[in-house]
């Protein structure tokens, strides 16, 4: 398994900002992405899946660069309940093992 | 709704001591995991199993063995637990043939002395 990317943060911003996150990967053969969410202490939560034509939930919007081996995520109005670190995981095709990165941190402050 | 637990939250034993950890699914899924976090590491893969009795090796599988009896029931064994083996441990699951998502129980945060 190869690895995946992510600059560990931590991102502080304040209230109301837009904040993104990237995380790259080396495994071209990769067809599954996601974007976990763990907060201090509590297990990682799936965030939301990563589809090729990218995707959006509400304040918060996932994309897939394919060619350039990397994923996003976009975080717009940031609340103070946005503060987590946010994993990047990839798995590849055929196989349901993923691979994590070790996380972003977010800290948004008043 | 989904749901994984896991034994405990909270362990304490001694340097020396056998541990188990269980975690249980009740989603049906083939496939469950363990993992080990630790600050600065991210979460690391010890040992996954992909159907009752089968398991394979993760990346850090030395000093931990599983024990997959029951499809729904995951256990990790520490067999003489060591002062590098504190951390939080974290079980996770997915099915097979749907979306890799994986779920995760609350973890057991151990602590050996």
């Amino acid at each position: 398994r190869k690895e995946v990317e992510q600059d560990p943060g931590p991102f502080n911003v304040p209230e109301g900002a837009t904040v993104a996150f990237n995380c790259t990967y080396s495994n071209s053969a990769s067809q599954s992405f996601f974007w976990y969410r763990q907060d201090c202490r509590k297990e990682p939560k799936l965030l939301m899946s990563v589809y090729s034509s990218g995707n959006e939930d509400g304040r918060f919007t996932a994309q897939l660069n394919r060619a350039s081996q990397y994923i996003s995520l976009l975080i717009r109005d940031s609340k103070l309940s946005d503060s987590a670190t946010y994993l990047c995981v990839v798995s590849s095709g055929g196989s349901y093992i993923p691979t994590f990165g070790r996380g972003t941190s977010l800290i948004v402050h008043p | 709704d989904v749901k994984v637990t896991q034994s405990s939250r909270y362990l304490v034993k001694r340097t020396g001591e056998k541990v188990f950890l269980e975690c249980v699914q009740d989603m049906d899924h083939e496939n469950m995991f363990w993992y080990r976090q630790d600050p600065g590491l991210g979460l690391r893969l010890i040992y996954f199993s992909y159907d009752v009795k089968m398991k394979e090796k993760g990346d850090i599988p030395e000093g931990y063995s599983v024990s997959r009896e029951k499809k729904e029931r995951f256990s990790l064994i520490l067999e003489s637990a060591s002062t590098n083996q504190t951390s939080m441990y974290l079980c996770a699951s997915i099915g097979a043939g749907g979306t890799y998502e994986q779920y995760f129980g609350p973890g057991t945060r151990l602590t050996v002395t």
